[in-house]
Parts: C-alpha cells; structure tokens; sequence
C-alpha cells in the first residue's frame, strides 16, 4: 500500500507570494491532518478534515487554509507568506481520529 | 493546558549503550500516549503507544510504559544501535476530538 505523499518536496517563494502544498493519503483513510516543523517551535498542529470537513484548527493567522476533496486529497494554502512562515510542513493520515497518523515525508517551504 | 515536556537533548551514546528518553505530560483524564521518531529528511513514524494506564507499548526494542501516578511515558531500549540515530518526539492525544500535541523531540546520535 502507498504511503502518504506530498507534493512539491521543496519549495522557494518570496515574502508576499501564496503557497499551495498537497497531500495525498494513504487509500481508504479519510482523516489528513497537517503540522508545521520549526526548529524554534517544533512541531504545531495546523488542522484537521475529515470527509472535506475541517474538524479541528489550530492557533494560526487566517493566511493558512485547507482544504479536503472528496478522494481525500488534501491541499493546504499559504497567502502572503512571511519570513516566518519557512518550515516543513507535515501532512499525516488516519482512518479516523483515534486511529494511527501516518506521517509524509513533508514539503520544506522556505521564504526569501 | 494540555503539554507534553520531552528532556533536553542532543543525547549522545556510544553503540549498545542503554537509552532513556524522560517523557511527562499535562492533562486531565486518561490521554492516548505516542511516541514517533523521525529520521534524517523523512516524516515521523509511530514508533509506538499506549492507550490506558499501565500500558506497555513496545516496538523494535523500545519500550514505554503509560504511568498515570507520576505522568510519565519514558522511552527505554537496552542497546542501540547507529541507525537509530534520529529525533524522538513524546505526544498525547486527550480525546478522539482534541489535536495531537507534540513535546519539542529529543535528538538521539549514537556512535560506533
């Protein structure tokens, strides 16, 4: 079975530009959660869909949003991206909630 | 809040050296324990968990014991080996509606 992928695997943008990452889970899962990785702030959990519902957010700036199609796919939007915003960027996985979250191997995003 | 508190690292050991990774949380009730490692440029993987008190969760060595009097989850393995060199990261969940939090992962380096 396909594990979690992501797309791109790095990416450069400038202060301003928008993002767009993507996540496609592991098949017959329908819970994707995504994760911001800073080496100053670890790892910070940025939301959650489960059947292209948004079941759980954490605390950023509106300028990050999701999205969940009805294949599970998931996307993920960065708008008027800030020095700050340069990290890797964790989608992971799951049946369901209480069930085992399978990690991708992450979008590095950096921000000149 | 709920918190998760990981010790400092990088840890250093020598191969087959005994490994402790100290691991306690804050939070109500009886949350679901995890811990994931990651290695160099991957995502993280489930390494192993633990859902009720006194449960052992164990997986290619390591072991971690869910201790509710003291709040603990502390990672063992009794010889290590180079290759399991990587960042080791202590999580909760509280309930099958609340996020995953994460403590700041604990760098392991072990030499030959």
């Amino acid at each position: 079975k396909a594990g979690v992928t992501q797309t791109p695997r790095y990416l450069i943008k400038t202060r301003g530009q928008q993002v767009t990452l993507s996540c496609s889970p592991i098949s017959g899962h329908r819970s994707v959660s995504w994760y911001q990785q800073t080496p100053g702030q670890g790892l910070q959990f940025l939301f959650e869909y489960f059947s292209e519902t948004q079941r759980n957010k954490g605390n950023f700036p509106g300028r990050f949003s999701g999205r969940q199609f009805s294949n599970s796919r998931s996307e993920m939007n960065v708008s008027t991206l800030e020095l700050g915003d340069s990290a890797l960027y964790l989608c992971a996985s799951s049946l369901d909630r209480r069930e085992t979250q399978y990690f991708g191997p992450g979008t590095r995003l950096l921000v000149l | 809040g709920n918190s998760v508190t990981q010790m400092e690292g990088p840890v250093t050991l020598s191969e087959e050296a005994f490994l402790t990774i100290n691991c306690t949380y804050t939070a109500t009730g009886y949350p679901s324990l995890f811990w994931y490692v990651q290695y160099p440029g991957e995502g993280l993987q489930l390494l192993l968990k633990a859902t009720k008190a006194d449960d052992k969760g164990s997986n290619k060595g390591f072991e971690a014991t869910y201790r509710k009097e003291t709040t603990s989850f502390h990672l063992e393995k009794g010889s290590v080996q180079v290759s399991d060199s990587a960042v080791y990261f202590c999580a909760l969940m509280k309930t099958s509606y609340d996020k995953v939090i994460f403590g700041p992962g604990t760098s392991l380096s072990v030499i030959p």
